[in-house]
């Protein structure tokens, strides 16, 4: 069973611009997951959707949006790019809520804004 | 919200020592406390999780404690090796609810030769 996938792994973009990152869950997951690491905030929860519906959010500026399609694939979009946005991105994918909630996560993007 | 704190930041053992990670979480309503393994470059892996309705949980050389009434979880790692280098992550989540995984800031594990 193929694992999570996320695209691109490594971005250079500049202040300003606007940025979209794409995950790919384990198939028959229906929960996405996406969360930021840094070397100083350490993995932050951004949100989660859950059969296309976002379900929660954590404490990020509405910069920071997200959707998920039919097919369960999310995408994370973070737009007026900020320096302190450079970080790693990950997402999980998980069967869903309840007594299934054990998170698999991607490689990551790594989103680097100069 | 739950806030989950980690200690410690650093730890260094010997080859073959035990090494113990230690975590409190704040919501007594979290009922879901996974461990992840994340080495340098690489994605954090799940290596061990417990449910709020056991108290310990063992795989191999790894274990991991729960007490519910002080709000804390422990991850313990027997006879440890080389491989065992990395930065350990412990989180804490309501089940039933959508809020994410809350994690601990990490701990760097270094295994001495």
């Amino acid at each position: 069973k193929a694992g999570v996938t996320q695209t691109p792994r490594y971005l250079i973009k500049t202040r300003g611009q606007q940025v979209t990152l794409s995950c790919s869950p384990i198939s028959g997951h229906r929960s996405v997951s996406w969360y930021q690491q840094t070397p100083g905030q350490g993995l932050q929860f951004l949100f989660e959707y859950f059969s296309e519906t976002q379900r929660n959010k954590g404490n990020f500026p509405g910069r920071f949006s997200g959707r998920q399609f039919s097919n369960s694939r999310s995408e994370m979009n973070v737009s007026t790019l900020e320096l302190g946005d450079s970080a790693l991105y990950l997402c999980a994918s998980s069967a869903g809520q309840g007594i299934n909630t054990e998170a698999f996560f991607g490689q990551g993007t790594r989103l680097t804004v100069v | 919200g739950e806030n989950v704190e980690q200690h410690p930041s650093t730890l260094s053992v010997q080859e073959g020592d035990s090494a113990v990670i230690k975590c409190t979480y704040s919501d007594s309503a979290s009922n879901y406390f996974p461990w992840y393994k994340q080495e340098l470059g690489k994605r954090p892996q799940l290596i061990i999780d417990i449910r709020s309705n056991v108290g310990e949980k063992k795989d191999q050389r790894i274990a991991v404690t729960l007490n519910k009434t002080a709000k804390h979880f422990s991850l313990h790692i027997t006879e440890t090796q080389p491989e065992d280098s990395a930065v350990y992550f412990c989180a804490a989540k309501w089940g039933g609810g959508a809020d994410g995984l809350t994690f601990g800031k990490g701990t760097h594990l270094i295994i001495q030769p």
